[in-house]
């Protein structure tokens, strides 16, 4: 069963925006991380923060925890046409064994 | 990190049939994960396998309808038996990255099943 929700399920900007979507999740966790799949393909993993950790960042991408609210937002700044995929929370919990729980996605398109 | 050789990527079969879905990890990893994401949905873990010892099944998974396969630390099979239209989906394997946790996971790039 999925792990918690994402919003929006979907987001539409245009090139040079920001694009932010969050997640939530219902365990205790050793970490969070991001994913991208473009049109149905494989995921890619894009970033991940552990439990420890508040914020982090990787190139365009801003990633947030916050363990209390278990819940973690994704920036993408500057998005670029490229960036149109669909974007995945995966929590890694406490208990897990290496199972990752997705959550539902945000379906995200950059428009030129 | 870990390169995933996934095949076939993409298949059309008939209802009543069997597919099986290879994965190559170009190093040596202890567990291997097999996921399915249905049409428009997120994915969702189908088992574990380890090499070694049967695969660790997800509640609603059984090893009659997803047999799997780990003969080495560099290879697994997932089969899809009997299917129904409703096995329609795409299977994914994945490795933890780096073989250990904390470094993120990589997948193979998919397996696209529609069966008729």
């Amino acid at each position: 069963s999925q792990q918690g929700e994402e919003d929006p399920q979907a987001l539409s900007i245009q090139e040079g925006e920001n694009a932010t979507m969050n997640c939530s999740y219902k365990t205790s966790i050793n970490n969070l991380q991001w994913y991208r799949q473009n049109s149905g393909r494989g995921l890619v993993h894009l970033i991940l923060i552990r439990s420890n950790e508040r914020e982090k960042h990787s190139g365009r991408l801003r990633v947030t925890l916050d363990t209390s609210k278990k819940s973690s937002s994704l920036l993408i700044t500057a998005s670029r046409a490229a960036d149109t995929a669909s974007y995945f929370c995966a929590t890694d919990a406490a208990d897990s064994w290496g199972k990752l729980q997705f959550g539902a996605g945000t379906q995200v398109v950059v428009t030129p | 990190s870990a390169v995933i050789s996934q095949k076939p990527s993409r298949d059309i079969c008939q209802r009543g049939t069997s597919l099986t879905i290879q994965c190559q990890v170009d190093s040596q990893v202890t567990m291997m994960f097999w996921y399915r994401q249905q049409p428009g949905q997120s994915l969702t873990l189908i088992a574990t396998a380890n090499q070694g010892s049967e695969a660790t099944y997800e509640s609603g998974f059984v090893i009659d309808k997803f047999p799997i396969s780990r003969p080495n630390l560099t290879f697994s099979t997932l089969t899809v038996s009997n299917m129904s239209p409703e096995d329609s989906s795409i299977y994914l394997c994945s490795v933890q990255s780096g073989g250990r946790s904390g470094y993120g996971y990589t997948f193979g790039s998919g397996t696209r099943l529609t069966v008729v």
